[in-house]
């Protein structure tokens, strides 16, 4: 059972130029999570996904894309990098059964830098 | 945006020591607290999730509190150990058709001492 499995672990980005982050879960869960990890800040809820063909923007949309086209996959796009989008990445899991509470299962974090 | 407050920011003890430290949140609209404990290097790890107001959680040494009329939770660390350094988070999930997401606070830095 790998979890949440995200890709790459490190990556620099020139700006201007685009990136997707990548997230997998084999645990079934139903929703899906991408949440940024700023210095002084809490995490961030950027997108997130009830399920297959299901997404919706969080707190800090702006930059970024996903899609949800397994229940598996979870990928976030960087259209456009801009140095503000230098950050630490989280995807994070869990079910989302009506009347149920789960912790979220988190991934390892991408940290991305844009020069 | 919903208001997650943790307190202190950080907390130097020393081994053996007992801590606890603070979350606050909206007393209104309540569905859920979650506890996370995340290691340098390493991701959040969920410790507890709490939905009923007076619930208490026990893990070990540590257990939690929760107070969601006055929207208050307490984390507390009975004889820390060093190996308990992390920073804690907890997070606040607002009632709603369709409300999953989780608004976190930004931490409380723990620091045992040996």
């Amino acid at each position: 059972n790998a979890g949440v499995t995200q890709t790459p672990k490190f990556q620099v980005l020139k700006t201007g130029q685009s990136m997707t982050l990548q997230c997998a879960q084999d645990m079934n869960h139903e929703y899906m999570s991408w949440y940024r990890q700023d210095p002084g800040m809490g995490l961030r809820l950027i997108h997130y996904s009830v399920g297959a063909g299901i997404t919706d923007q969080g707190e800090v949309p702006n930059g970024y894309n996903v899609s949800r086209s397994t229940t598996e996959d979870f990928p976030l796009r960087l259209l456009s990098a801009a140095p503000s989008q230098t950050s630490v990445y989280f995807c994070a899991s869990s079910y989302s059964r009506q009347g149920a509470n789960y912790g979220y299962t988190f991934g390892s974090g991408t940290r991305l830098t844009v020069v | 945006i919903l208001n997650v407050e943790q307190s202190p920011q950080s907390l130097h003890v020393q081994e053996g020591d007992s801590t606890n430290f603070t979350c606050s949140f909206p007393s209104s609209n309540f569905y859920a607290l979650h506890w996370y404990r995340w290691e340098t290097a390493k991701s959040p790890e969920a410790l507890f999730v709490m939905t009923l107001n007076g619930d208490e959680k026990k893990k070990g040494r540590i257990s939690a509190t929760l107070n969601t009329k006055e929207g208050y939770s307490y984390l507390y660390i009975k004889g820390s150990q060093p190996e308990d350094s992390a920073t804690y988070l907890c997070a606040f999930r607002a009632a709603g058709a369709g409300s999953y997401q989780l608004t976190f606070g930004k931490g409380t830095k723990l620091s045992v001492i040996p």
